[in-house]
């Protein structure tokens, strides 16, 4: 079975700009997961989709956004970039998306804003 | 709220003998606990997972963990580590709600085998 997939790899934007990053999860699972890792702020949670609706939601400000389609893809939006968006999103897929789900995580997109 | 702390941030092991790298959590209800690893330019792989059942749990590439409840812990250990365990790993927690997969991470703790 496939694992989970994200596209781009790698991507550089300048500030001011926008970026959609795509995540596709393991076959037959309904939740997506996203997550932001930096070196000072670690891996924090972004926010979760299932049969698209957004189920929980980090502190991340309104720039950040998500969405899921009806097969279970998931993009992920940032709005207005600035430097300390440069990070390593990932992406996390589980069946339902219960607490004693484990989530697969896929390889992340590198994101560098100049 | 619930947390999760990794107290060191770089644990030094030689080849062939035993590591630990530690673990403790704080929750309200029930925890679920989980470890994963990460490579240079890789995402997380899952390694292992305690929901309920026996404190030891037996996870991938040899690793286990023992979950201690007095001691809020979660320590993941292996008899005797390997060059190629050398990487970054992740101690999570999840509070006890079906409806919340929020996983909380840890700092991470580097870990360093050398030959």
């Amino acid at each position: 079975k496939a694992g989970v997939t994200q596209t781009p790899r790698y991507l550089i934007k300048t500030r001011g700009q926008q970026v959609t990053l795509s995540c596709s999860p393991i076959s037959g699972h309904r939740s997506v997961s996203w997550y932001q890792q930096t070196p000072g702020q670690g891996l924090q949670f972004l926010f979760e989709y299932f049969s698209e609706t957004q189920r929980n939601k980090g502190n991340f400000p309104g720039r950040f956004s998500g969405r899921q389609f009806s097969n279970s893809r998931s993009e992920m939006n940032v709005s207005t970039l600035e430097l300390g968006d440069s990070a390593l999103y990932l992406c996390a897929s589980s069946l339902v998306g219960t607490s004693t789900d484990t989530q697969y995580f896929g390889p992340g997109t590198r994101l560098t804003v100049l | 709220a619930q947390s999760v702390a990794q107290p060191e941030d770089q644990v030094n092991v030689a080849e062939g003998n035993p590591l630990t790298v530690k673990c403790t959590y704080s929750v309200s209800g029930n925890p679920y606990l989980f470890w994963y690893v990460q490579y240079p330019n890789r995402g997380l792989q899952f390694l292992l997972k305690y929901i309920t059942g026996d404190n030891l749990v037996k996870g991938s590439y040899g690793f286990e963990a023992e979950f201690n409840k007095s001691q809020t812990s979660f320590h993941l250990k292996k008899p005797s580590a390997l060059v190629s365990d050398s990487a970054l790993y992740f101690c999570a927690v999840r509070d006890f709600d079906s409806s919340a997969s929020k996983i909380i991470f840890g700092s991470g703790t580097r870990l360093s085998i050398r030959p």
